[in-house]
């Protein structure tokens, strides 16, 4: 498979708990904010998004924190699953584009 | 089914020669984009278009070119400028009437110039 995030941060988790992955951005004009997730060799899916007028969304055991004073953007993931093993990535839009951070990778063991 | 492709998903090259990688949606996405993404890293941009024949550098243009002659295809030449092509290109699209919103992305082609 592709040799994606090769030094990334990681983060371990048992099955069944909780997990946590933080991003921290870097503009405050920045109005739309989009986790993804990508298993090695295909290309990033779509997770959950947030705009700049909110604090918290949740979806499907995912949840997105938003904390624009400090600019940091967290995802939630209940559960955790080993199907979650991936690397997590947060991207800001700004002016109708988006930067992404450098990525987390989650790993989930039994 | 709608969805966004790319073809092919290996592509291999010899340094000095120009590739181009190919990218279709049928989303009826106005806005389309190119990535690149090194080990290591984040998506980098590469070009963008929001409509057709109509296009705008990313942060890495140079050693790259694009064409959007239809709203479905926004194909990516890498030219023997580019001085380090070998990378894993994605392929995006979005509407942008009433947005942002999320770009979908495609598998991707990994490139491999020696």
């Amino acid at each position: 498979g592709e040799s994606v995030g090769l030094h990334l941060p990681t983060l371990s988790v048992q099955e069944g708990d909780n997990s946590i992955i933080n991003c921290a951005y870097s503009n405050s004009a920045s109005d739309y904010f989009i986790w993804y997730k990508q298993e090695s060799g295909k290309g990033p899916q779509f997770i959950i998004d947030i705009r700049s007028n909110m604090d918290k969304r949740q979806g499907q055991r995912v949840t997105v924190l938003l904390n624009k004073t400090v600019k940091h953007l967290s995802l939630q993931i209940a559960a955790t699953q080993p199907g979650d093993s991936a690397v997590y990535f947060c991207a800001e839009n700004i002016f109708d584009k988006l930067i992404f951070g450098t990525g987390t990778r989650l790993q989930v063991f039994p | 089914d709608g969805g966004i492709t790319q073809s092919p998903k290996y592509l291999f090259r010899k340094e000095g020669q120009n590739v181009t990688l190919s990218c279709e949606q049928n989303l009826n996405h106005d806005a389309m984009y190119w990535y690149r993404q090194d080990p290591g890293q984040g998506l980098r941009l590469i070009y963008y278009s929001q409509i057709v024949n109509d296009f705008q550098k990313g942060d890495i243009a140079e050693g790259y070119s694009v064409s959007r002659e239809k709203k479905e295809s926004f194909p990516l030449t890498v030219t023997s400028a580019q001085k380090n092509p070998t990378a894993f290109y994605l392929c995006a699209s979005s509407s942008i009437q009433g947005g942002p919103y999320e770009q979908y992305f495609g598998p991707g082609t990994r490139l491999t110039v020696t």
